[in-house]
């Protein structure tokens, strides 16, 4: 079956434009989470959606940063007056439920939206 | 403050010999520790986790909580082992949050 899907894997934007990065998760998923990850660096937490809602955005560095997800499907992290700053690439994973479950967390990557910001 | 150290950014071992991935831990409750791999042009993808302790791909990995510790360990390291490692960290409020260590990047020479 199809994995996590990311658009564009690859994103180019001039300082203070506006981005949106598409995730879409695993069908059936119920959780899903945005993280970032800079050049030699781990993941880094950004927002853990359970449905429609943001359980959790306590990762979110700024205001400029905010994520949807209307549907309880798709979502979109988009990203205000970007800064080069926020280079970096930006994954997606989607859990089939919350935390509750022996295997119910197990997380699924998609393949990353690189973002470079000029 | 919770925090997955991973001391080594780089490992280059010789085929069949045995592999080590170093993985150190600060956290205050009962921690839920995972590895996960990537391998080249490939996605993030889970390979085991300390609750299940099994054996994946010949990887083995213990919970030390006496040295907050969670290696990776592989007795014969394969070519195809070649790849980045990262030890991850359940969040504390919950077991969503993963907390990650920066990654070793394991080489394996034939």
């Amino acid at each position: 079956g199809a994995g996590v899907s990311q658009t564009p894997s690859n994103k180019v934007t001039e300082k203070g434009k506006y981005v949106e990065l598409r995730c879409d998760p695993i069908s059936g998923h119920t959780a899903l989470y945005w993280y970032r990850q800079s050049l030699g660096q781990g993941p880094e937490f950004l927002i853990y959606f359970q449905g429609t809602g943001a359980a959790d955005d306590s990762g979110l560095p700024n205001d400029r940063f905010f994520a949807v997800r209307p549907e309880g499907s798709v979502s979109t992290l988009k990203i205000q007056r970007t800064e080069r700053g926020d280079s970096a690439v930006y994954l997606c994973a989607s859990s089939l439920q919350g935390p509750t479950g022996a295997n119910s967390y197990e997380q699924y990557f998609g393949p990353g939206t690189r973002l470079t910001v000029t | 403050a919770q925090r997955v150290t991973q001391p080594e950014k780089l490992l280059s071992v010789f085929k069949g010999a045995p592999v080590e991935l170093k993985c150190n831990y600060s956290y205050s409750g009962s921690p839920e520790l995972f590895w996960y791999v990537q391998y080249s042009r490939q996605r993030l993808q889970l390979l085991l986790r300390h609750i299940s302790r099994e054996s994946i791909k010949g990887f083995t990995a213990d919970l030390n909580k006496g040295e907050t510790s969670f290696h990776l360990k592989k007795p014969f390291a394969q070519e195809e082992d070649s790849a980045m490692y990262y030890c991850a960290l359940s969040g504390q409020r919950s077991n969503y949050q993963l907390i990650w260590g920066a990654g070793t990047k394991l080489i394996i020479k034939p």
